[in-house]
């Protein structure tokens, strides 16, 4: 069954460093997502993506966040200059118009240090 | 904007008995409503989800929700969980069905299973 593909599993940064997530989302679906999950929390919207430009961004998607569809295949989140606050469980998701159903892949777990 | 509410942090149920997990939304129209799973170290896996028409809707591992208009409810059950069950449950909004639309969860629900 397709899957939506995410690493690394772990990333470890400091302090305002850069960081680049990295999607694999499912191959014929067109609509691509980001959420995160601060520990203990609930998962929340940062940022959706069609047609090569943002659709909608939280208020969570300031300057400091932002995405690219490099080539055909890759969904990425940069965060340019990481805070501890950023800490979080990152999930990318995918969906096709016809099922309208978001698949999440096992998400991208970021300690800033 | 749309809300979602589950009221209960943690539930603990023995395993072989019957589970419902609360699920409560907020939105002013007919709301598309989903109920994901979360395994220990895993991402987020699709129980079901209800878009339109029978209100009863069947999903994965023997799950079932119904959407209660009435009440604003969308609860999920099982007549019998296993132990593999343990995991965390969130509910989800959406408010569109163009494929293009955010999804808000709420804060989920850590259900344990004793022996």
């Amino acid at each position: 069954e397709p899957e939506v593909t995410q690493t690394p599993s772990h990333q470890v940064t400091q302090m305002g460093q850069e960081v680049i997530l990295r999607c694999v989302p499912i191959s014929n679906h067109l609509y691509f997502y980001w959420y995160r999950q601060i520990l203990g929390q609930k998962v929340e919207f940062l940022v959706s993506f069609y047609n090569n430009e943002i659709s909608e961004k939280s208020e969570i998607f300031d300057d400091q966040f932002s995405v690219e569809r490099p080539d055909g295949s890759n969904f990425t989140l940069k965060i340019r200059s990481t805070k501890l606050e950023d800490s979080a469980m990152y999930f990318c998701a995918s969906s096709d118009r016809a099922k309208n159903i978001q698949y999440f892949g096992a998400g991208t777990r970021l300690s800033v240090l | 904007a749309q809300s979602v509410t589950q009221p209960d942090i943690h539930i603990t149920v023995s395993e072989g008995a019957s589970l419902e997990l609360r699920c409560n939304y907020s939105y002013g129209a007919t709301p598309y409503l989903f109920w994901y799973v979360q395994s220990p170290g895993q991402g987020l896996q699709l129980l079901l989800k209800y878009f339109s028409g029978d209100t009863l809707v069947q999903g994965i591992k023997g799950f079932e929700a119904e959407f209660k208009r009435s009440q604003s409810s969308f609860n999920l059950r099982k007549p019998s969980v296993h132990w593999s069950d343990a995991a965390e449950y969130f509910c989800a909004v959406g408010i569109s069905n163009f494929g293009n639309e955010k999804l808000t969860f709420g804060t989920g629900t850590r259900l344990t299973i004793i022996p």
